[in-house]
């Protein structure tokens, strides 16, 4: 079946460093991919997501790269503050359009002040 | 910012019993899921419900499960006989239509965590 995963569970980054949290998928015909931001106690909050058809997409800070080859997404936020501290999930579309979206395990990003 | 919001935020209940997960989609969104997040692990699909109907479900969501649209404004998961294995968060997400159809981007509820004892 489809996975999503990622690479650690924790990530310790002393604040001002760039942070680098990694995921692998499985289904090489995934066309969508989403970075989700969890705080404690809330709801996943929507971070940058990236197509398919694209390697790299730049927000505020944060950056995806998307490599198909091996089938592996980064997300990278520049300048790391106390407030990315979260656990980070990676998702992708699965096949289908109906919008189902497949999780990976999460990475919990600790900052050091 | 317009937001989905979710009811109760917290629920107990004992197993064997009916209960109803309540949440309020954004207004202008066609497409609504539901998922669940077993404390410590991932995000799990549940369902997804678009045009009065279910266009996709997961192998979790057997027939102890049922999604309604009771009216224009709230979309509910009811699970019919809860089971211990069933305690988790529950999230409700939406997204908005887009000319090709359903949009990517899913805006997720701060979630109802459910307790089964």
């Amino acid at each position: 079946g489809e996975s999503v995963g990622l690479h650690l569970p924790t990530l310790s980054v002393q604040e001002g460093d760039n942070s680098i949290i990694n995921c692998a998928y499985s289904n090489s015909a995934s066309d969508y991919f989403i970075w989700y931001k969890q705080e404690s106690g809330k709801g996943p909050q929507f971070i940058i997501d990236i197509r398919s058809n694209m390697d790299k997409r730049q927000g505020q800070r944060v950056t995806v790269l998307l490599n198909k080859t091996v089938k592996h997404l980064s997300l990278q936020i520049a300048a790391t503050q106390p407030g990315d501290s979260a656990v980070y999930f990676c998702a992708d579309r699965g096949a289908g359009n109906t919008g189902k979206l497949i999780f990976g395990q999460g990475t919990t990003l600790q900052v050091k002040p | 910012e317009p937001e989905v919001t979710q009811t109760p935020s917290h629920q107990v209940t004992q197993m064997g019993q009916e209960v109803i997960l309540r949440c309020v989609p954004i207004s202008n969104h066609l497409y609504f899921y539901w998922y669940r997040q077993i404390l410590g692990q991932k995000v799990e699909f549940l369902v997804s419900f678009y045009n009065n109907e279910i266009s996709e479900k997961s192998e979790i969501f057997d027939d102890q499960f049922s999604v309604e649209r009771p009216d224009g404004s709230n979309f509910t998961l009811k699970i019919r006989s809860t089971k211990l294995e069933d305690s988790a968060m529950y999230f409700c997400a939406s997204s908005e239509p887009t000319s090709q159809g359903n949009s990517y981007e899913q805006y997720f509820g701060p979630g109802t965590r459910l307790t089964v004892t």
